[in-house]
């Protein structure tokens, strides 16, 4: 059966710090990969995908970045991170062609 | 470009009452539409889906009907427990990212059962 992982589960950041989430994927080939962001009291935002092996697509511009070095490992990265990053992340993933995602458990993220 | 609006929580009910979330939807084309449930400091889990019109979505006691004529795809249950308070979140796949999968959500509804 196909999991997912994703870690570390929370994280707080002081402001212009690195960051690195990491989300990995067992027992499926080829997915496509998700991340999104769910600030306090609002809806989803999706932040990436990726429909292969270093194909990364940017939704909105941000201060974030994400690469794809393997095909079911996805990262979510920053340089420096601001308070305006604090949110709960979540990398997803599904098959292609379906709509179907699969979610892990979140990354709450403070920046502080 | 598409869309997807839930009405507002939090949404306040005693255990057995019967559930409505209402969910209406922009798009261009014939989307695929889901429900997600969220628990406290959890990832999202598929509720139910249904992906063409007058398809009926149900698991779990939940159900949705795909309505394209008023673009809706309103959650219901007749008799809720305080196990379903969570968030639930109204999503839609456009056909046009069959192979993205992007999906598009709205805003989530927070339900609370009280015993």
């Amino acid at each position: 059966s196909q999991t997912i992982h994703q870690w570390p589960a929370t994280l707080v950041q002081p402001v212009g710090s690195p960051l690195s989430l990491e989300c990995t994927v067992e027992g499926t080939s080829n997915p496509n990969l998700y991340w999104y962001r769910q600030a306090a009291g609002r809806g989803l935002q999706l932040l990436f995908y990726s429909v292969g092996i270093g194909q990364i697509s940017s939704e909105v511009p941000q201060n974030l970045s994400a690469s794809r070095p393997q095909d079911r490992q996805f990262i979510l990265s920053s340089k420096k991170l601001l308070l305006s990053d604090s949110g709960f992340y979540l990398c997803a993933w599904s098959v292609r062609g379906t709509g179907e995602a699969f979610f892990g458990q979140g990354t709450r993220l403070t920046v502080v | 470009g598409d869309s997807v609006t839930q009405m507002e929580g939090p949404v306040t009910l005693s255990e057995e009452a019967f559930l409505t979330i209402n969910c209406t939807y922009t798009a261009t084309g014939y989307p695929s539409l889901f429900w997600y449930v969220q628990y406290p400091g959890e990832g999202l889990q598929l509720l139910l889906k249904a992906t063409k019109a007058d398809d009926k979505g149900s698991n779990k006691g939940f159900e949705a009907t795909y309505r394209k004529e008023t673009t809706s795809f309103h959650l219901e249950k007749g008799s809720v427990q305080v196990s379903d308070s969570a968030v639930y979140f109204c999503a839609l796949r456009d056909y046009g990212s069959s192979n993205t999968g992007k999906l598009i959500f709205g805003q989530g509804t927070t339900l609370q059962v009280k015993p």
